[in-house]
């Protein structure tokens, strides 16, 4: 089965609207999560990590909450704006010998209007 | 700002035909990794590459897939025989640790026809 998923394959909400997309892991022994936004046509890009020591991480309009009583991780974006519009996906790592793999879920497409 | 580039954005080829794709990783990163993504699913692991050799690989990356770091720059992922089932894009990663951010290219579409 699956190690990484979302709960929603889709969310639309309006411009300057709160943003909320959920994410559920399977492995508690993962220790790094981490937000990827993907645009049409590029390459995942970085939004925001979180390490298992932590349970809220905020950056810029972002913030992720992570609760691993329920291995449950978060994505708030504050003041949604139509340049959010993208697929959002969650990742956790897998630690082996001399590296990490993303294991990552199938994605949230955020949908924002004006 | 520094960034992982891949070439050829676009690559077709026949069936059962050889082909190299192509990464330049962040200069002072040490570990290269490759994903793939299947239109309209998730992003998935291939392998994972230090010092010079696999540390990691999946399922997906059998005996058709190899990868190298031919010089101090590039970073690759031959496929020996295509078939219609690698049609995917392909993303090349890096990162400075073992446990850090993974920097994504733009991604190399392949089309096997």
């Amino acid at each position: 089965g699956e190690s990484v998923g979302l709960h929603l394959p889709t969310l639309s909400v309006q411009e300057g609207d709160n943003s909320i997309i959920n994410c559920a892991y399977s492995n508690s022994a993962s220790d790094y999560f981490i937000w990827y936004k993907q645009e049409s046509g590029k390459g995942p890009q970085f939004i925001i990590d979180i390490r298992s020591n932590m349970d809220k991480r905020q950056g810029q309009r972002v913030t992720v909450l992570l609760n691993k009583t329920v291995k449950h991780l978060s994505l708030q974006i504050a003041a949604t704006q139509p340049g959010d519009s993208a697929v959002y996906f969650c990742a956790e790592n897998t630690r082996f010998r001399a590296g990490t793999a993303l294991i990552f879920g199938k994605g949230t497409t955020l949908s924002v209007s004006s | 700002e520094p960034e992982v580039t891949q070439t050829p954005s676009h690559q077709v080829t026949q069936m059962g035909q050889e082909v190299i794709l192509r990464c330049v990783p962040i200069s002072n990163h040490l570990y290269f990794y490759w994903y793939r993504q299947i239109l309209g699913q998730k992003v998935e692991f291939l392998v994972s590459f230090y010092n010079n050799e696999i540390s990691e690989k999946s399922e997906i990356f059998d005996d058709q897939f190899s990868v190298e770091r031919p010089d101090g720059s590039n970073f690759t992922l031959k496929i020996r025989s295509t078939k219609l089932e690698d049609s995917a894009m392909y993303f090349c990663a890096s990162s400075r640790d073992s446990n850090g951010e993974q920097y994504f290219g733009p991604g190399t579409r392949l089309t096997v026809t």
